[in-house]
């Protein structure tokens, strides 16, 4: 089945203490994209990857750092979270153009509380 | 820069009558314009998108979508509304070449019985 998969779901830390959330899809997917989902913001993003060792920033880079080693994985990290990073991550991946003409893929979501 | 507005945060209908959710958009150049939707506890899914040509666009579900470049808008619709369509909808827009996609805010459907 094609997918986009996320771990942890849902993850509870406390302040700069650092993590990271995998992402993984199985559709060979040359464009892949994290969002943090906030209410009444709708999806932003935060990073994302046109090939393997290919990142950029999006909208909402800061406090984040990602890795593209794999064409598969896109790993979020977290170097040292703070309260504010409390939100809903979604990973996405599509063909190229990602964001462009081609729809993206979703994974179910990470839901992280920063205490 | 793009944007994109969803001016309702919530729209109701009853079961059976026809449902329009609203978009419009902000661009300088020629857009790619998307629905997604989200089920609680779910990822977004695709619903359908506009690229060139008819601008009347069918999706999945029963969706449709109306691309109006002069009012610059792409509201979703469906001309009988299920309760299973309860969900979080949001409108997405892209420029040609560009790698970003710009999400409205969301519009939260509720289909009453």
């Amino acid at each position: 089945e094609a997918q986009v998969t996320q771990n942890p779901r849902y993850l509870i830390t406390v302040t700069g203490k650092k993590l990271t959330v995998t992402c993984s899809q199985n559709m060979n997917h040359e464009y892949m994209s994290w969002y943090r989902q906030d209410p009444g913001l709708g999806l932003r993003q935060i990073y994302y990857s046109m090939n393997v060792e290919v990142t950029d920033k999006g909208d909402v880079p800061e406090g984040y750092k990602v890795s593209r080693k794999e064409k598969r994985n896109f790993p979020l990290i977290l170097e040292s979270p703070s309260p504010n990073q409390t939100s809903l991550y979604f990973c996405a991946s599509s063909l190229l153009p990602g964001g462009g003409r081609n729809e993206q893929y979703f994974g179910p979501g990470t839901r992280l509380t920063v205490t | 820069a793009q944007s994109v507005a969803q001016p309702e945060d919530q729209v109701n209908v009853a079961e059976g009558n026809p449902l329009t959710v609203k978009c419009t958009y902000s661009v300088s150049g020629n857009p790619y314009l998307f629905w997604y939707v989200q089920y609680p506890n779910r990822g977004l899914q695709f619903l359908l998108k506009y690229i060139t040509g008819d601008n009347l666009v069918k999706g999945s579900y029963g969706f449709e979508a109306e691309f109006n470049k002069s009012q610059t808008s792409f509201h979703l619709k469906k001309p009988s509304a299920l309760v299973s369509d309860s969900a979080l909808y949001f409108c997405a827009v892209s420029l040609t070449g560009r790698r970003a996609l710009t999400f409205g805010s969301g519009t939260r459907l509720q289909v009453q019985p």
